[in-house]
């Protein structure tokens, strides 16, 4: 059972332009959403997340915003670069009442080329 | 540099060849994980560790072994591998100690590991 999904398994920008990556997911029950770039023969890395209490989160040129009614998130780049090309990783954690570390859980993935 | 090390980069290996990847990371996390990538099904916990001489199993742990006896190391072994575990694996970590509910759980991955078993 996928409980964190991505459809677009890829999204082509021009240059400038923003870019939007969806993610939707079906468990009410998780704390806080991720977002992970990866780049060829490298693992993920950590890009941008929002708390379930939040509604929007904003880093310089990345935004992810949040629809709880919806189960839905997204994250804009805006304006997107040649160097955003890569794939994004939502992912989402539902955090132990101990508060430590708990388990990732990955959407599938959308592979973003921001073209010339 | 803070990382996450895994070797090897890449493996071919047959059928029934015991094989163990190294997971090494400096930065005194006390979580440590590892996750298998394949196609149209995103990133999966096979097995994790709060802390040293503390596993416990993912989501996918079948054929797969771990262990977590120095802080810094977690190796995943599989005893005999089968095709059905050719994949892109990945190890992670993070802290679980006095930093923030969100600083916990943002794991730090390392660069991957490409197994194909023939």
């Amino acid at each position: 059972d996928q409980q964190v999904k991505q459809n677009s398994p890829s999204l082509s920008v021009q240059e400038g332009r923003i870019s939007i990556l969806n993610c939707d997911y079906t468990n009410s029950m998780f704390d806080y959403f991720l977002w992970y770039k990866k780049y060829p023969a490298e693992g993920p890395t950590f890009l941008i997340s929002i708390s379930s209490i939040k509604d929007k989160n904003e880093d310089g040129r990345f935004t992810v915003f949040l629809n709880k009614s919806a189960k839905h998130l997204s994250l804009h780049i805006v304006p997107s670069q040649p160097g955003d090309s890569a794939v994004y990783f939502c992912a989402a954690i539902r955090v132990r009442k101990t508060g430590t570390a708990s388990k990732l859980t990955f959407g599938t993935g959308t592979r973003l080329q921001v073209t010339l | 540099e803070a990382q996450v090390t895994q070797n090897p980069r890449y493996l071919i290996t047959v059928t029934g060849k015991k094989l163990t990847v190294t997971c090494s990371q400096n930065m005194n996390h006390e979580y440590m994980s590892w996750y298998r990538q394949d196609p149209g099904l995103g990133l999966r916990q096979i097995y994790y560790s709060m802390n040293v001489e503390v596993t416990d199993k993912g989501d996918v742990p079948e054929g797969y072994k771990v262990s977590r006896k120095e802080k810094r190391n977690f190796p995943l072994i599989l005893e005999s591998p089968s095709p059905n575990q050719t994949s892109l694996y990945f190890c992670a970590s993070s802290s679980s100690g006095t930093s923030g509910i969100l600083a916990k759980n943002i794991q730090y991955f390392g660069a991957g590991t490409r197994l194909s078993v023939l």
